[in-house]
C-alpha cells in the first residue's frame, strides 16, 4: 500500500466549481509539499508546508495542514481549465534528509 | 527563483547502449540532489541520493550497477541508465537542495524521456 494516499485519484469538475483533494499518511508528515504536473513535464511547486494547523493560499490554491500532521487537503475556489493536471503531494520521511515519497497523484479534468 | 535544468528533455536509445542524463542547479550550489522516476500515470520513486564529492546511496531495489551516479561539483549531478532495455523507459527526474538552504527547501527539474528501443 502506498505511504501517502491520495484522494480522489481522478476527478471530473465543472468550470467555477471548488474542488478539494486529500494526501493521507499513516504516519507524522515532515515538510509536505504540493505540485502539479502536466503529463509528460517536470513538477510546478505550489507550496510547502511543515507546522500543524499551517494553511497557505496562492491565488486560488489553499492548502492545509492538519493539527496531527498527518493529513493534508488542496483546495480550488472556482476552477478555470488552467487548473486542469495531475496534482501530488510528496512529503519528506524525516526532518532531516530531504528524500520524499509521493502519493500517486490525482488528475483533474475541468470541463469548460 | 531557483532553477534546476535538465539536460536532455527527451532522448532515444538502443538495447544495449548508455545514455547520460544531467542535472543542473543552474543559480544556486547543491551538495545534494535526488533523482526520481515516474512510470506513465504513476507516482515519482525516489531512486537515489546524489552527495557532491562521495557516493549515490540507492534505495532499497534500485540497481546501483545499472544506474550510475556521479555528483563531480555542486552543480552537476548525472545519471547514466548503463546497456539500457526497454523496461528503463520512463521519466526521469532530479531535485536538489540549495546549500545552505531551508531543511525542506529543494526544487524539481523538469524532467527527461528516456525511451528504449
Amino acid at each position: 500500500s502506498q505511504e501517502l494516499e491520495q484522494s480522489p485519484q481522478s476527478l471530473i469538475v465543472q468550470e467555477g466549481k471548488n474542488l478539494t483533494i486529500n494526501c493521507t499518511s499513516s504516519k507524522t508528515l515532515y515538510g509536505l509539499y504540493w505540485y502539479k504536473q502536466k503529463y509528460g513535464e517536470g513538477l510546478i511547486f505550489l507550496m510547502m508546508l511543515q507546522k500543524g494547523g499551517e494553511e497557505k493560499s496562492h491565488e486560488k490554491i489553499t492548502a492545509k495542514l492538519d493539527e496531527k500532521k498527518q493529513q493534508s487537503s488542496l483546495h480550488i475556489t472556482a476552477s478555470q481549465p488552467s487548473h486542469a493536471g495531475i496534482y501530488l503531494c510528496g512529503a519528506a520521511r524525516s526532518s532531516n534528509t530531504g528524500k520524499l515519497i509521493f502519493g500517486q497523484g490525482t488528475t483533474l479534468q475541468v470541463k469548460p | 527563483g531557483a532553477v534546476v535544468s535538465q539536460h536532455p528533455s527527451r532522448v532515444i536509445c538502443k538495447s544495449g547502449t548508455s545514455v547520460k542524463i544531467e542535472c543542473r542547479s543552474l543559480d544556486f550550489q547543491a551538495t545534494t540532489m535526488f533523482w526520481y522516476r515516474q512510470f506513465p500515470k504513476k507516482s515519482l520513486m525516489l531512486m537515489a541520493t546524489s552527495n557532491e564529492g562521495s557516493k549515490a546511496t540507492y534505495e532499497q531495489g534500485v540497481e546501483k550497477d545499472k544506474f550510475l551516479i556521479n555528483h563531480a561539483s555542486l552543480t552537476l549531478s548525472t545519471l547514466t541508465v548503463t546497456s539500457a532495455h526497454p523496461e528503463d523507459s520512463s521519466f526521469y527526474i532530479c531535485s536538489a537542495r540549495p546549500t545552505p538552504g531551508g531543511r525542506y527547501e529543494q526544487y524539481f527539474g523538469p524532467g527527461t524521456r528516456l525511451t528504449v528501443t
